[in-house]
C-alpha cells in the first residue's frame, strides 16, 4: 500500500505558468482534500472532494480549480501562478463514512513561483 | 467559529526532558481532537486522537494527550524527549461533517543533547 502519493515533490514556476499537481490514493478513501502550508500560518483548506465528481472549496480556493474523475485521483491545477502561491501543498484522504475521521497525508509538494 | 490556538511557536528542550505542548480550540459541537507530527521536508503523521470516552489517550512514540472540555485543551505530553522527537507539532478540531479539519499554527519542537 503506497497510501497517499504526491507529484511532482518540487518545483519552480515562472509566474503566469500552469501547472497540475497530482495526488493518487490506493486506500479507496471517499474523501481527498487539498491543503497548502505557509511558514507559521498551519494548513489552510484549498478544495476537498467527498467523492468521484463531487468538488467543493475550501477556505483559500482562489487561483485553484480541482477534478475528482476517479475515486483514486484528485489533481489540483493552477491556471495562472502568482508569487502568492509560493507554499507547501498537501493532499490528504479520509473516509468518513466507515468512521475514520483522522486524515491521511501525502509527503507535499513544495512550489515556487518567481 | 472553529479555531485551535498553539500558543508556543517554538519550545526547546533536552534530551530526557517532559515535554508539554499546549492546545486550546474553539468548536461549537462535540470536537474530535488530533495530533500530528511532521518531520522536515515530510507530510502530516497521526499521533494521537480524541473522539469519545476517556480523556486521556495514548498515541505512537510514546506521546500522550489530555482532553479537558473546562478549559478547551487538548494538550499533549511526553515523559521524556528523544532527539529523534525533534519535528513540527499540529494540533487540529474537527467534526463528522467532510470539510471541518481545523489546523493551529505548529509548534516547532528543538531537542538538545
Amino acid at each position: 500500500n503506497a497510501g497517499v502519493t504526491q507529484t511532482p515533490k518540487f518545483r519552480i514556476l515562472k509566474i503566469g505558468q500552469s501547472m497540475t499537481l497530482q495526488c493518487t490514493q490506493d486506500m479507496n478513501h471517499n474523501y481527498m482534500y487539498w491543503y497548502r502550508q505557509d511558514p507559521g500560518m498551519g494548513l489552510k483548506l484549498i478544495y476537498y472532494s467527498v467523492g468521484a465528481g463531487i468538488t467543493d472549496k475550501g477556505e483559500v480556493p482562489n487561483g485553484y480549480n480541482v477534478s475528482r474523475s476517479t475515486t483514486e485521483d484528485f489533481p489540483l491545477r493552477l491556471e495562472l501562478a502568482a508569487p502568492s502561491q509560493t507554499s507547501v501543498y498537501f493532499c490528504a484522504t479520509t473516509d468518513i463514512g466507515l468512521g475514520v475521521y483522522e486524515q491521511y497525508f501525502g509527503p507535499g509538494t513544495r512550489l515556487t513561483v518567481t | 467559529a472553529q479555531s485551535v490556538t498553539q500558543p508556543d511557536i517554538h519550545i526547546t528542550v533536552s534530551e530526557g526532558a517532559s515535554l508539554e505542548l499546549r492546545c486550546n480550540y474553539s468548536y461549537g459541537a462535540t470536537p474530535y481532537l488530533f495530533w500530528y507530527v511532521q518531520s522536515p521536508g515530510q507530510g502530516l503523521q497521526l499521533l494521537l486522537k480524541y473522539f469519545s470516552g476517556d480523556t486521556l489517550v495514548q498515541g505512537i512514540k510514546g506521546f500522550e494527550a489530555e482532553f479537558k472540555r473546562s478549559q478547551s485543551s487538548f494538550n499533549l505530553r511526553k515523559p521524556s524527549v528523544h532527539w529523534s522527537d525533534a519535528a513540527e507539532y499540529f494540533c487540529a478540531v474537527g467534526g463528522t461533517g467532510a470539510n471541518n479539519l481545523f489546523f493551529g499554527t505548529g509548534t516547532r519542537l528543538t531537542v538538545i543533547p
